[in-house]
């Protein structure tokens, strides 16, 4: 139980255009997800967090006009990332918070995002 | 802020031998989560082991356990049996009590060598 997917899991895009990336529940309800990145050998940096119906949260730093976060429904986010640069190139990885026992956050396998 | 310190930034071990990971946290708050996951090649984050706080029993998962220290503010993983399957990324993360973010360590790459 408590899966996570995303897809794609590997996008290459060219500089300018946007590119959606997005995140399922696929065996539970999870009211609020998380985005992640992470640059290569390096740890994961909370970009921001997801709820369903709602706003998402953004962590300080990170532009929210450039990557817009959709809670659609209970098992499904989307990251979109606008008018994509070459530095945009990362790992993307999305977690969903389980909704029982110490709500622990279930990770996807990640979506590697190249921009040429 | 909390913060999550993990000071090796590679081990390696032989298999079948027992390894630590050492992870140190700072924080003012009294009640908090610790967990361990592990990122291998493949990139899909796995939790390993959690441990909660107010429990001074430390958690043990099949080969995994955890030397929880809370008043010295640390957190190692040990590996017993250590397998060619546990080579991977370790992060060390923090959450508190009442959020649900994750602070993570900056992780240790775990050799295993047969």
């Amino acid at each position: 139980g408590a899966v996570v997917s995303q897809h794609p899991s590997w996008v290459i895009c060219k500089s300018g255009t946007s590119v959606k990336i997005e995140c399922r529940s696929l065996d539970f309800q999870a009211t609020t997800m998380f985005w992640y990145r992470q640059f290569p050998k390096q740890s994961l940096m909370l970009m921001a967090t997801s709820n369903e119906g709602s706003k998402a949260t953004y962590e300080q730093g990170v532009e929210k006009d450039k990557f817009l976060i959709n809670h659609a429904s209970l098992t499904l986010s989307t990251l979109t990332v606008t008018s994509a640069h070459p530095e945009d190139s990362s790992f993307y990885i999305c977690s969903a918070r389980f909704p029982s026992g110490l709500y622990e956050q279930y990770f996807g396998p990640g979506t590697r995002l190249t921009v040429t | 802020a909390q913060t999550v310190t993990q000071s090796q930034p590679e081990m390696s071990v032989q298999e079948a031998e027992t390894v630590t990971l050492s992870c140190t946290y700072d924080t003012s708050e009294s009640d908090y989560y610790l967990f361990w996951y592990k990122q291998p090649p493949s990139r899909q984050m796995i939790l390993v082991i959690r441990q909660e706080a107010y429990k001074q029993q430390n958690a043990t998962e099949n080969r995994f356990s955890v030397n929880f220290q809370k008043a010295a503010k640390s957190f190692s993983l040990k590996i017993s049996d250590s397998q060619l399957g546990d080579a991977a990324m370790y992060f060390c993360a923090y959450r508190s009590y009442n959020t649900d973010k994750l602070i993570f360590g900056t992780g240790t790459r775990l050799q295993v060598f047969p």
